[in-house]
This record gives C-alpha cells, structure tokens and sequence, in this order.
C-alpha cells in the first residue's frame, strides 16, 4: 500500500478534461514539491510537472499541476487517445527521507 | 544531448551481485543529485536511492538499506549502483535519472534489466 494515494483509473472521452488526484500527508506532500509522471509500459518514466506546477520544455500547456494542503492535483485538457498510460506522482518524505511515487492511475481515453 | 545510458544488468542467483553504471552526457554531471529506480514487472516505479551532487548525501528505500550502495565519479560523469545480496523481489529494470533539487526527475535513462533467480 502505497503512502501516497491515487485512483487506480480514471477515464474520459476524447476532447474532455480529466482530473487525476494524488493524497499524501505533512511530511510529503504538505511540505514538499510534487511530480507527475507519465509512464507507458516498457519505457522510463517521464516528467510531466514539477515543483508542483511547473511544465518542463516540450510538455504541452494541456497538462496542468495544483497543490492544496497535503493533495496535489495533475488536469489534463482536450484528452486524447495518446494520452492513455499510467500517470504516477512523487514527491520526497522528510519523515522517511525518502522519495516517494504513489501507486498510479490508469488513463483511459475512450 | 542530455543522455543516460545504464550497464551492468544481467542474470544473477538469489544472494549474488550486481554493480550497475550510469553514463551521463550532455550536462553538468556534478551539478545535479542523481537517483537510481526501478520498475518491477506489472508494477509501478519505485525510487530505489539518491546521491547529493558531491556524495556528501545518500538515500536508500528501506528494502535496500545494507545491501545496496549508490556512489558516484564526478571526473567521469558516472553514477554507480552496487548491489549485493540479491533477492527474487529486486527483479526489475533499474534507470538512472537525473534529479532536480525540487526532487523532480527530468532525465532517465533507457534501462538495465536485473533478473534475480535460481
């Protein structure tokens, strides 16, 4: 069980907005910067926001990050078929000194 | 090119070795923390260990402490992952990724698989 929580999947229809939610606690989320990644099977992992919100180059403006308290949020707009994989954040646990992913939400864009 | 490129993967029995490299390129090496995960089969990443950018500091996920050591040669832009006592469950693709100071991991590599079985 992971210590940070997200939905196991999620779908939506082409063109619509998805929200994707990741809950964690004091000592992560509610004290340090969050990540978002991408991940399709058989490849690395890949960066989609850091620093809770911000989009690194190539990372299209359809994807979009937020933080509230111990909650962090990744949206993305204007779904589309390519986007379907698993999305999973980090972020650093200064209890556990440790990074942290959370056990992922699958994407489903029917 | 910013690139990473891993090595030292391979078949090992369960109790054996390993030591897995990571070649950087395309950026300051000695500038950046440096972490190694892994992703086991039909499962999620797991961040595995990090190293400051001087050594100074190193981290370790709690199912690696004492068996696993992460270091790293600034003068040949290389991070290193010796493992020892290997169990059945370390079984994964183990990348190396460049590291942010915000924690975030911008540059992976492409992977090196460890198979750990009798």
């Amino acid at each position: 069980q992971s210590v940070l929580t997200q939905p196991p999947s999620v779908s939506a229809a082409p063109g619509q907005k998805v929200t994707l939610s990741c809950s964690g606690s004091s000592s992560n989320i509610g004290r340090n910067f969050v990540s978002w990644y991408l991940h399709l099977p058989g490849t690395a992992p890949k960066l989609l926001i850091y620093e809770n919100t911000k989009r690194p180059s190539g990372i299209p403006d359809r994807f979009s990050g937020s933080r509230s308290g111990t909650s962090a949020t990744l949206g993305i707009t204007g779904l589309q078929t390519g986007d379907e994989a698993d999305y999973y954040c980090g972020v650093w646990d200064s209890s556990l000194n440790t990074a942290l992913f959370g056990g992922g939400t699958k994407l489903t864009v029917l | 090119e910013v690139q990473l490129v891993e090595s030292g993967g391979g078949l090992v029995q369960p109790g054996g070795s390993l030591r897995l490299s990571c070649a950087a390129s395309g950026f300051t090496f000695s500038s950046y923390w440096m972490s190694w995960g892994r992703l086991a089969p039909g499962k999620g990443p797991e961040w595995v260990a990090n190293i400051k950018q001087d050594g100074s500091e190193k981290y370790y996920v709690d199912s690696v402490k004492g068996r696993f050591t992460i270091s790293r040669d600034n003068a040949e832009n290389s991070l290193f992952l010796q493992m020892n006592s290997l169990r059945v469950d370390d079984t994964a693709v183990y990348y190396c990724s460049r590291t942010r100071e915000d924690g975030g991991m911008d540059v992976w590599g492409q992977g090196t698989t460890v198979t750990v079985s009798s």
